[in-house]
C-alpha cells in the first residue's frame, strides 16, 4: 500500500498563472479530502468527495478555485489565476468512507510557491 | 460551526521534562470525535490519538489525552519528552451532524524538545 501519494511535490507559478494539483488516494478509500495548511491557519479544509461526488466544498475559495474527483483513483484542485496569498502546502487525505471517527490518511503534500 | 483553539503556537522543552499541548473546542452537538495529528518534519500529517468518550483516558505511543465534555477540552500529555517528540501537533474535531464528517482542525502546536 503506497499511501496516498500527491504530485508534484513542489510548484511554483508565477501571479495569475493557473496551477493544478494531484492526489491519488489509497485504494478502496471512498472519501476523499482536500487541506490547505500554513503558519498562520494551521489546516484548512477544503472541500471533500465521497465516491467520486462533491460531498462538501465550504473551504473553497469559490471565484479561483475547483476541485474534481472524476474517477476513484484521483483527485484533482486546480487554482486559476492563482496569487501570492495562495501560497501554501496543499495536502490530500483519504478515509475509508468519510465517517467522523475514522483516520484520515494524509499525503505528503505539494507546496504551492506563488512568485 | 465548530471551532478548534490550539492556544500555544510553539512549545519547547528540556528532554524529560512533561508535555502538555492544550486543545478546546466549540460545538453545538453532544456527538463529537477528537483527535490529534502529528506531523513530523519531511513525513505525513498521521493519527496519534482520538476519542469520543468523555472523561475515558486514550493513550497512544507514549501520549495520552481525556476528552472532558464539561470543559470542552481535550489536552495532550506525556508523562516524560524526546527528542523525537519533536513535531507540529495538531488538534481536531468532527462531528456526525454539523460538519458533514470533515475534520476541523486547530492552528496546531510545534512541540521543540531540546537536550
Amino acid at each position: 500500500n503506497a499511501g496516498v501519494i500527491q504530485t508534484p511535490r513542489h510548484k511554483v507559478t508565477g501571479k495569475g498563472q493557473e496551477a493544478t494539483l494531484w492526489c491519488e488516494p489509497i485504494s478502496g478509500h471512498s472519501a476523499v479530502f482536500w487541506y490547505r495548511q500554513t503558519i498562520v491557519q494551521g489546516l484548512e479544509f477544503l472541500t471533500y468527495f465521497r465516491n467520486q461526488a462533491p460531498i462538501d466544498d465550504s473551504g473553497m475559495p469559490k471565484e479561483r478555485f475547483s476541485a474534481q474527483m472524476p474517477n476513484q483513483s484521483h483527485s484533482t484542485l486546480k487554482i486559476q489565476s492563482t496569487q501570492p496569498q495562495d501560497s501554501a502546502v496543499y495536502l490530500c487525505a483519504s478515509s475509508l468512507e468519510g465517517g467522523p471517527a475514522e483516520t484520515l490518511y494524509f499525503g505528503s503534500g505539494t507546496r504551492l510557491t506563488v512568485l | 460551526g465548530d471551532s478548534v483553539t490550539q492556544k500555544e503556537g510553539l512549545v519547547t522543552l528540556t528532554e524529560g521534562l512533561p508535555v502538555m499541548l492544550n486543545c478546546t473546542y466549540q460545538t453545538i452537538y453532544s456527538n463529537a470525535f477528537l483527535f490529534w495529528y502529528v506531523h513530523y518534519l519531511n513525513e505525513s500529517p498521521r493519527l496519534l490519538l482520538k476519542s469520543s468518550t468523555d472523561n475515558k483516558r486514550t493513550e497512544h505511543q507514549g501520549f495520552h489525552a481525556t476528552l472532558h465534555k464539561s470543559s470542552s477540552s481535550f489536552h495532550l500529555q506525556k508523562s516524560s519528552a524526546q527528542l523525537s517528540d519533536s513535531a507540529l501537533y495538531y488538534c481536531a474535531l468532527s462531528d456526525r451532524a454539523s460538519s458533514g464528517q470533515k475534520l476541523v482542525f486547530g492552528q496546531g502546536t510545534i512541540l521543540k524538545v531540546y537536550l
